[in-house]
């Protein structure tokens, strides 16, 4: 099946920790992005990439990182440093190209207590 | 970079059509306007997008404008499972790779 994996679904973690968000993908699809989502808000952009060891800051990337290795892999890190770090998070793929959709991943939900 | 508004939620009766409007007054000639849904606890579902001229899908309208200002999604039968959050999005191209701008979106309550 063709898709994007977001691992696991619901994360847990005490307060100081970093914690790695998986996101891979078999789309083959070059560019991918990592969003955040707070309860009833719509999605922020925190990174994007569009090509391999290749990544750009969106619109808020402080307390995040991320790393393009591969073109399958995209993981996001939170660190210590991201101050509300509790929330869903979401991994999307696109083809390269004018006008091609977003697709997303099924999403981590993160909690940080 | 550009933004978009929405009503924060509107109603629908079941099998009747819904006009989901969206405002972009300060969207670029570029910048493509698209549509998504999200249901609880899921990733956005891409529903269809457009540039200038009317889009038509099996999911789907969309109306542009013609000063691109502004443009409504049309579901031309809204059913149960069209009740979700949508959103409007402006897309555009930076870096080489196409950003895409989220507002809050608009909660479809649609009535048995």
């Amino acid at each position: 099946d063709g898709g994007i994996t977001q691992s696991p679904k619901y994360l847990f973690r005490k307060e100081g920790q970093n914690v790695t968000l998986s996101c891979e993908q078999n789309l083959n699809h070059d560019a991918m992005y990592w969003y955040r989502q707070d309860p009833g808000q719509g999605l922020r952009l925190i990174y994007y990439s569009q090509i391999v060891n290749d990544f750009q800051k969106g619109d808020i990337a402080e307390g995040y990182s991320v790393s393009r290795e591969k073109k399958e892999s995209f993981p996001l890190t939170v660190t210590s440093a991201q101050k509300n770090p509790t929330a869903f998070y979401l991994c999307a793929t696109k083809w390269t190209g004018i006008s091609y959709e977003q697709y997303f991943g099924p999403g981590t939900r993160l909690t940080v207590t | 970079d550009a933004k978009t508004t929405q009503p924060n939620s509107m109603e629908s009766n079941e099998e009747e059509p819904v006009h989901l409007p969206c405002n972009h007054s300060t969207i670029s000639g570029t910048d493509y306007i698209h549509w998504y849904r999200q249901l609880p606890s899921q990733g956005p579902e891409y529903v269809i997008h457009g540039l200038t001229s009317n889009v038509n899908n099996r999911m789907a309208s969309l109306a542009i404008a013609e000063d691109r200002k502004s443009s409504t999604l049309i579901l031309h039968r809204a059913t149960l499972r069209d009740a979700a959050v949508y959103y409007c999005i402006l897309s555009f191209l930076t870096s080489g790779t196409y950003k895409y701008i989220f507002g809050t979106g608009t909660r479809l309550k649609v009535l048995a």
